[in-house]
């Protein structure tokens, strides 16, 4: 079983719709939590980075983890093209940051 | 501005051969990893270092080698022995545990 596990799509979706990405991790020692977006051929970027259970808001942008059922998850309110990436999972096994295999997102006008 | 550099974009080599792929930082950051991504595979950890000469082996070490001798700097070597080295090649760093990475924009290594 991998660490953490991540749909990896493609999600389709038009523009203005709300979008719901979602991972899910084995290890309930699992603190830290983020979700990085990739453009192609770029290196990802981090959009949200959360501790333990709860929900952080950032802009359009809502990550949202349930340690309970070992879920995190993204949402992205008003989608626009531009959001069309693939967006990664991530979080920590000791000092090793463990990646999901990312879901392509497309936003179509 | 800070960040991380990672040169050439694109890296054309043929079987047999060893290369080496720069990363620069200039982020003041303690801690350095190197990834390679492959389609539908996600990040896999190849090598990182927390501190000047000293790095650790990632998931998939085999057929790569590392060196730390500056803290701005951590060069990977693909070596022959890398059985399937084609793939896109990311460097990042970041202040300490479980601190969010700061990423590259990588490097391609085509091997033919």
């Amino acid at each position: 079983q991998k660490e953490v596990e991540q749909d990896p799509g493609p999600l389709s979706v038009p523009e203005g719709a709300i979008v719901s990405l979602n991972c899910t991790y084995s290890n309930s020692a699992f603190q830290y939590f983020m979700w990085y977006r990739q453009y192609s051929r770029k290196g990802p970027e981090l959009l949200m980075y959360t501790y333990s259970s709860g929900n952080k808001e950032d802009g359009r942008f809502t990550a949202q983890v349930d340690k309970s059922s070992k879920y995190i998850s993204l949402f992205i309110r008003d989608s626009q093209p531009s959001d069309s990436a693939t967006y990664l999972c991530a979080s920590y096994n000791t000092d090793k940051l463990i990646f999901g295999t990312g879901t392509r997102l497309q936003v179509f006008p | 501005d800070g960040g991380i550099t990672q040169s050439p974009k694109y890296l054309f080599r043929k079987e047999g051969q060893n290369v080496t792929l720069s990363c620069e930082q200039n982020l003041n950051h303690d801690a350095m990893y190197w990834y390679r991504q492959d389609p539908g595979q996600g990040l896999r950890l190849i090598y990182y270092s927390q501190i000047v000469n000293d790095f650790q082996k990632g998931d998939i070490a085999e057929g790569y080698s590392v060196s730390r001798e500056k803290k701005e700097s951590f060069p990977l070597t693909v070596t022959s022995a890398q059985k399937n080295p084609t793939a896109f090649y990311l460097c990042a760093s970041t202040v300490g545990s479980n601190s969010p990475l700061h990423f590259g924009n990588g490097t391609r290594l085509t091997v033919t």
